[in-house]
C-alpha cells in the first residue's frame, strides 16, 4: 500500500498563475484533508471533505478551491496563486467516525509563488 | 484560530535525557492526538489519549491528560538522537469532522 500520494512534490509558480495538487489515498478513507504549514505556525487546515462529493472550509479556506469527485482523491486548486500561497502543503486521511481516528499524511508539497 | 498550543515551542537536550512537551487546548474534547514530524516529512501519529484517561504508554512515550486543566503532556524518556523532530498535539473541531493541530514543539537530542 503506498498511503497517502502527494502530487507534484516540488512546484514554481508566477504570481496569478493556476494549479493544482492531487492527493491519492488507496486505504479507502472516507475523510480527506489539506493542510498548509508555514513557519512558526504550525499546520492549519485549509478545507476537508467528509466523503465523495462533500467539502467543507477550514481556518484558512480562501484563494483555494477543492474537489472530492472520487473517494480515493482530494484535489486542491489555486486559481490565482500569491506570494501568501507559498507553503508547504500536506494532504492526510482517516476512516469515518466523529471525533475520532488517527490521520495518515502525504509526504508534503512544496509551493513557491514567485 | 489553533485549539491547542504547544509548549516549549523549542527544546534542545542530551541524548539519555527525557524531553517534556505540554499541551494547552481551549475547548472541551473527546480525545486528544500527539503526532510526530521529521524534517521534511509528514507528520505521523504517535499516541491517542481518550478524555476518560488520565495517562497513556507506548514504548518510551508516556502521555497524559488533566481535562480540569485542559492540558497535556508528552514525556520521551532516555532520548536519542533519532527522536530529533517537531511534535504536535492535535484536538478535534466541535463537529468532529477535522483535527486541529499547535504550532509545534520543536526537540533536537543531541550526542
Amino acid at each position: 500500500n503506498a498511503g497517502v500520494t502527494q502530487t507534484p512534490k516540488f512546484r514554481v509558480l508566477k504570481t496569478g498563475q493556476s494549479m493544482t495538487l492531487l492527493c491519492a489515498q488507496d486505504m479507502n478513507h472516507e475523510y480527506m484533508y489539506w493542510y498548509r504549514q508555514d513557519p512558526g505556525m504550525g499546520l492549519r487546515l485549509i478545507h476537508y471533505s467528509v466523503g465523495e462529493g462533500t467539502t467543507a472550509k477550514g481556518e484558512v479556506p480562501d484563494g483555494y478551491n477543492v474537489s472530492r469527485l472520487k473517494k480515493q482523491n482530494f484535489l486542491l486548486g489555486l486559481e490565482s496563486a500569491a506570494p501568501s500561497q507559498t507553503s508547504v502543503y500536506f494532504c492526510a486521511s482517516r476512516y469515518k467516525g466523529w471525533g475520532t481516528g488517527e490521520l495518515f499524511f502525504g509526504e508534503g508539497s512544496r509551493l513557491t509563488v514567485l | 484560530s489553533q485549539q491547542g498550543e504547544e509548549d516549549p515551542q523549542a527544546l534542545s537536550i542530551q541524548e539519555g535525557e527525557n524531553a517534556t512537551m505540554n499541551c494547552s487546548y481551549k475547548t472541551s474534547i473527546n480525545n486528544l492526538q500527539w503526532y510526530r514530524q521529521n524534517s521534511g516529512r509528514g507528520l505521523v501519529h504517535l499516541i491517542l489519549i481518550r478524555s476518560n484517561e488520565r495517562e497513556k504508554h507506548s514504548g518510551r512515550l508516556r502521555v497524559t491528560l488533566d481535562t480540569s486543566k485542559k492540558s497535556s503532556s508528552l514525556l520521551i524518556t532516555a532520548s536519542r538522537a533519532a527522536d530529533t523532530a517537531s511534535y504536535f498535539c492535535a484536538t478535534f473541531n466541535q463537529a468532529g469532522t477535522a483535527l486541529i493541530f499547535g504550532k509545534g514543539t520543536t526537540l533536537s537530542v543531541s550526542s
